[in-house]
């Protein structure tokens, strides 16, 4: 069964402490990983996509790395306004979209 | 600017009354995707269509149901909402069915008391 993991599932960071967040894939055939951020009460809202191993893009303090089993997003000297949760999702070869249950990050003044 | 709306935003109901969640966007995209939220289960796809007319049945299509009549419009239906489905539901819409990222609506929080 396809599966996503995304870990740790909250983070609390001091503002300009960088960190990386994971998440973990078991999906055969990736057609694409995307990386969405959450805010309280709002939809997904879409960050990066990424398609292949050792593929990477960045926007501003946040930047995602991508391997044959996981991936990672980093962020660098993050501020409180990037504190939201984080999500993971892949696609498989069926064209669904799995989704983790995100990473709760929270950033400290 | 192009946009994907939700509603109602909130909705309360009680068991076995039947209620129907809106979509609409003005992307013109042709896949258009219903999700439900819940805290340890992260998005689950409960229904999904790629074109006027056609429809598919997701993770956990149980007890819902969707129709496309129009690009614009993807409404789903609760035939006899129970206690599990109380939940926040998310409309998406992608462009094409391959490696596009999905726009999100902004979501409806359901309470079936």
């Amino acid at each position: 069964e396809d599966q996503v993991t995304q870990s740790p599932e909250a983070l609390r960071l001091q503002e300009g402490e960088s960190s990386s967040l994971n998440c973990s894939y078991t999906v055969s055939g990736l057609r694409g990983l995307f990386w969405y951020r959450q805010d309280p009460g709002k939809g997904p809202e879409f960050l990066f996509t990424l398609y292949s191993a050792g593929e990477e893009k960045e926007k501003e303090r946040l930047k995602a790395t991508l391997t044959k089993k996981e991936s990672f997003l980093h962020i660098t000297a993050p501020k409180p306004e990037d504190s939201a949760t984080y999500l993971c999702a892949v696609q498989a070869p069926g064209n669904q979209f799995y989704f983790g249950t995100g990473t709760s990050l929270t950033v400290i003044p | 600017d192009a946009e994907i709306t939700q509603s109602p935003r909130h909705k309360i109901t009680e068991t076995g009354r039947q209620v129907t969640l809106a979509c609409h966007q003005t992307w013109n995209h042709n896949n258009m995707f219903w999700y439900r939220q819940d805290l340890g289960h992260g998005l689950r796809l409960i229904h999904y269509s790629y074109g006027v007319q056609d429809t598919n049945k997701g993770e956990v299509s149980d007890g819902y149901s969707v129709s496309r009549s129009n690009t614009e419009d993807l409404p789903l239906t609760l035939e006899s909402a129970a206690s599990s489905q109380t939940s926040v539901y998310f409309c998406a819409s992608s462009e094409w069915t391959g490696g596009v990222n999905q726009f999100f609506g902004p979501g409806t929080r359901l309470t079936v008391l």
